[in-house]
């Protein structure tokens, strides 16, 4: 049990494009799931808390309007990055919250700007 | 504030012997703490979580770890380590709805 999707695991894209990254708890409900960036050999950094129905929490530096998140039911959460540009290029990694506050991790997304 | 020491940036065992990952924490109420690892360009597996009750808790893949309240800490141990365990290790505190703060990580590295 709790397992978390990502899709896709890798996308490479040209500079200016927007990129569309989906969570998905696939055998448990999530109210609340989590953005993560994590640049090599260092650790996660949380950029927003995505809450099912309500807007989400940006952590301070993070642009909002840069990075759109939509949490549109209790299984799936959308990360957009807008107007990328080569210094997104990033591993993105999703997680969702179950019911006895632990996170669970999805697989990640390997991001690529050229 | 909170906040997550892992005092050991990178760790080398050789291959049947035992290990223990430090991991010392900052939390001003009860933590729920974690270890999680981390396969290379894979997400983060939960090993093991403490919320309360034995201080000892048991995980998955043969760790285990301990909490100690008057040390603040929540080391991760296994008495026998496999190549495959070769992985970077991250130990986390939160506290009910609260986000979570991770430690820097350790990277353990395995000898034949």
């Amino acid at each position: 049990g709790a397992v978390v999707s990502q899709h896709p695991s890798w996308v490479i894209c040209k500079s200016g494009t927007s990129v569309k990254i989906e969570c998905r708890s696939l055998d448990f409900q999530a109210t609340t799931m989590f953005w993560y960036r994590q640049f090599p050999k260092q650790s996660l950094m949380l950029m927003a808390t995505s809450n099912e129905g309500s807007k989400a929490t940006y952590e301070q530096g993070v642009e909002k309007d840069k990075f759109l998140i939509n949490h549109a039911s209790l299984t799936l959460s959308t990360l957009t990055v807008t107007s990328a540009h080569p210094e997104d290029s990033s591993f993105y990694i999703c997680s969702a919250r179950d019911q006895t506050e632990t996170q669970y991790f999805g697989p990640g997304t390997r991001l690529l700007v050229l | 504030a909170q906040s997550v020491t892992q005092p050991d940036i990178h760790i080398t065992v050789s291959e049947g012997a035992s290990l223990e990952l430090r991991c010392n924490y900052s939390y001003g109420a009860t933590p729920y703490l974690f270890w999680y690892v981390q396969s290379p360009g894979q997400g983060l597996q939960l090993l093991l979580k403490y919320f309360s009750g034995d201080t000892l808790v048991q995980g998955i893949k043969g760790f285990e770890a301990e909490f100690k309240r008057s040390q603040s800490s929540f080391n991760l141990r296994k008495p026998s380590v496999h190549w495959s365990d070769a992985a970077e290790y991250f130990c986390a505190v939160g506290g009910g709805a609260q986000k979570l703060v991770f430690g820097q990580g350790t990277r353990l590295t395995i000898n034949p």
